[in-house]
């Protein structure tokens, strides 16, 4: 199974901030990848697909970039809303895995 | 409203049984891969299982083959997941989950556009 490792696995941040998640997949997955951010008590919501594509909906300040083993979501100018848990999935095969999370606190 | 409605959740003792249901509305189900994700208490998403539109291709994570199966049901819009043999590690909250499918001029991809709100499996004695 494709093992998806995210880092940090947590921030704090204030807003207005400029911040950058990392995920790496232990083998290429082209840019087979998804970001998910939840909420406490919510269930997740998909703000990024392949890789950097914005989901419908979603502000632009969310955007993902990257190729092979290497990705990042960064958000421009944090908002309150956006104080969450963040994480990758990828879609290369099965298993699907996600990463561990990466929780985005106000600092 | 298009939306996605779990049920069936409980507690239940280890070696024991349950039948998680999910009830969709406001799309046209069988058009969809269906998928579970779980959530243990203070954990990480983890994927569970995929089920193709017509039911004939699933798969299922290691920790979880041979213990359960999803199923789902296009003429009463639901999705089902039996969990036998359970155990205390299979406490979570599960949640359904549609896939989406995206295409662009690099290739084809996959993501859960659509989650429940999740329904509570808990198994301890």
């Amino acid at each position: 199974a494709i093992q998806m490792t995210q880092s940090p696995s947590s921030l704090s941040a204030s807003v207005g901030d400029r911040v950058t998640i990392t995920c790496r997949a232990s083998q290429g997955i082209r840019n087979e990848l998804g970001w998910y951010q939840q909420k406490p008590g919510k269930a997740p919501k998909l703000l990024i697909y392949a890789a950097s594509s914005l989901q419908s909906g979603v502000p632009s300040r969310f955007s993902g970039r990257g190729s092979g083993t290497d990705f990042t979501l960064t958000i421009t100018s944090l908002q309150p809303e956006d104080f969450a848990t963040y994480y990758c999935l990828h879609d290369f095969n099965y298993p699907r895995t996600f990463g561990q999370g990466t929780k985005v606190e106000i600092k | 409203e298009v939306q996605l409605v779990e049920s069936g959740g409980g507690l239940v003792q280890p070696g024991g049984s349950l039948r998680l249901s999910c009830a969709a509305s406001g799309f046209t189900f069988s058009r969809f891969w269906m998928i579970w994700v779980r959530q243990a208490p203070g954990r990480g998403l983890e994927w569970v299982a995929n089920i193709k539109q017509d039911g004939s291709l699933i798969y299922y994570v290691d920790s979880v083959k041979g213990r359960f199966t999803i199923s789902r049901d296009n003429a009463k819009n639901s999705l089902y997941l039996q969990m036998n043999s359970l155990r205390v590690e299979d406490t979570a909250l599960y949640y359904c989950t549609r896939d989406q499918s995206y295409s662009d001029s690099r290739g084809y991809y996959d993501a859960f556009d659509l989650w429940g709100q999740g329904t509570l499996v808990t198994v301890s004695s």
